[in-house]
């Protein structure tokens, strides 16, 4: 079975600064991956996702990803973080039947 | 395009009362919908599988009896609580599954917060 790992519960970075989300992801076979923001009460926004090809993934909002084979991670970056971007992100990959397993979570917190 | 929305966003219900919430696709057809909940401060936990015109499939350890699945047309899944307690308060997340270029992809609600009294 597919597995996601967060290892990051919570980060707080600078406006302004660069910032990076860890995902490590455990899957048999070639992984679909996506990485989802969702704002406090709300549902989850699709920031990018990787299905093959150019390992590096550009998203909305600034995002980019980079998925790398040998360390089983897709880690999620943004070269200059917002305050709008406070938020919770996940990590998810694809298995079969099209579901999605989550990773628990980076709680993101901008300091202004 | 590929929006979904829930109703109701917030519900309050008495324990031992049932409880329906729905799940749309506004501007697309959507064959499979996924039904999820999450507890706060953690991942989403798949519930089930929510596939037109058939029964759905269950995750393990969901009880299929009291979180009652119905996918009655292309663009509508309702997840009904039945005999809601406390322990059923959460937030639950509907998606809707797209094709896009031969691959697939899910489209989420904006979710629903059931507090059972």
């Amino acid at each position: 079975a597919q597995s996601v790992t967060q290892p990051d519960i919570h980060i707080t970075v600078s406006e302004g600064a660069s910032l990076e989300l860890r995902c490590n992801y455990s899957y048999g076979a070639t992984p679909y991956l996506f990485w989802y923001v969702q704002s406090p009460g709300q549902g989850l926004q699709l920031l990018l996702k990787y299905f093959s090809g150019d390992t590096l993934v550009q998203g909305i909002k600034g995002f980019e990803a980079e998925f790398k084979r040998s360390q089983s991670s897709f880690n999620l970056r943004k070269p200059s973080v917002h305050w709008s971007d406070a938020a919770e992100y996940f990590c998810a990959v694809e298995g079969g039947g099209n579901k999605l397993t989550f990773g628990t979570g980076t709680q993101l917190k901008v300091e202004l | 395009g590929a929006v979904v929305s829930q109703h109701p966003s917030r519900v309050i219900c008495k324990s031992g009362t049932s409880v329906k919430i729905e799940c749309r696709s506004l501007d697309f057809q959507a064959t499979t919908m996924f039904w999820y909940r999450q507890f706060p401060k953690q991942s989403l936990m798949l519930m089930a599988t929510s596939n037109e015109g058939s029964k759905a499939t269950y995750e393990q350890g969901v009880e299929k009896d009291k979180f009652l699945i119905n996918h009655a047309s292309l663009t509508l899944s309702t997840l009904t609580v039945t005999s809601a307690h406390p322990e059923d308060s959460s937030f639950y997340i509907c998606s809707a599954r797209v094709e896009r270029q031969g691959l697939f992809e899910q489209y989420f609600g904006p979710g629903t917060r059931l507090t059972v009294t």
